[in-house]
């Protein structure tokens, strides 16, 4: 049971270029999301999507892009990548529920954007 | 709107010490959810606990306690005589709906 997967680990972009991270789990979690961690301000959240074709914004969705064509994955598209994007982002996911879910957490993805 | 405050950015203790993270919120929601979760140096982040807005018994789990109090709208956790493997970064985070995370308390345990 591999959890939450999330690709690239590291990755640096040029100003202007696009990306997409990928997330994807295997525990038939309804409900993913992307954060993003940035020194001294916690974790916060950019999308989330509780079932397949449903996504919405969370705190700071400005710059970011995503979709959720199936369960088990929430792809986070960088479309013109920006200094202020370098951060580490997280994907999540949970069961289903009314905000009472442990979610689970994948590994970060470091992007560097030059 | 949803808001955390973790007040304490950084935490040196000794080795044995007893800790205090703090944490206040701020909902307007009657029912919601309080959870910490755990960073370590290697990244990842670890769930400890979570707390519903209706049950405000204190919890205890071998070293770690929690104090949750709604009428201080505060959910602080304490971690007895410490070690250095507790060095981490805790946050704590609401949730009604989505999770709202504090901006985290980085805690060092020295030898």
């Amino acid at each position: 049971n591999a959890g939450v997967t999330q690709t690239p680990k590291f990755q640096v972009l040029k100003t202007g270029q696009s990306m997409t991270l990928q997330c994807a789990q295997d525990m038939n979690h309804e409900y993913m999301s992307w954060y993003r961690q940035d020194p001294g301000m916690g974790l916060r959240l950019i999308h989330y999507s509780v079932g397949a074709g449903i996504t919405d914004q969370g705190e700071v969705p400005n710059g970011y892009n995503v979709s959720r064509s199936t369960t088990e994955d929430f792809p986070l598209r960088l479309l013109s990548a920006a200094p202020s994007q370098t951060s580490v982002y997280f994907c999540a996911s949970s069961h289903p529920g009314s905000g009472a879910n442990v979610l689970t957490f994948g590994a970060g993805s470091r992007l560097t954007v030059l | 709107a949803q808001k955390v405050t973790q007040a304490q950015t950084e935490i040196s203790v000794v080795e044995k010490e007893d800790v205090t993270l703090d944490c206040v919120y701020e909902t307007r929601d009657t029912t919601y959810y309080l959870f910490w979760y755990k960073q370590p140096p290697s990244g990842e982040l670890v769930f400890l606990i979570r707390r519903n807005s209706f049950d405000e018994q204190n919890e205890i789990s071998g070293r770690y306690s929690w104090n949750f109090q709604k009428s201080t709208s505060s959910f602080n956790f304490t971690i007895t005589a410490s070690q250095v493997v507790d060095s981490a970064v805790y946050f704590c985070a609401l949730s009604v709906g989505d999770m709202r995370f504090g901006a985290g308390t980085r805690l060092t345990v020295k030898p």
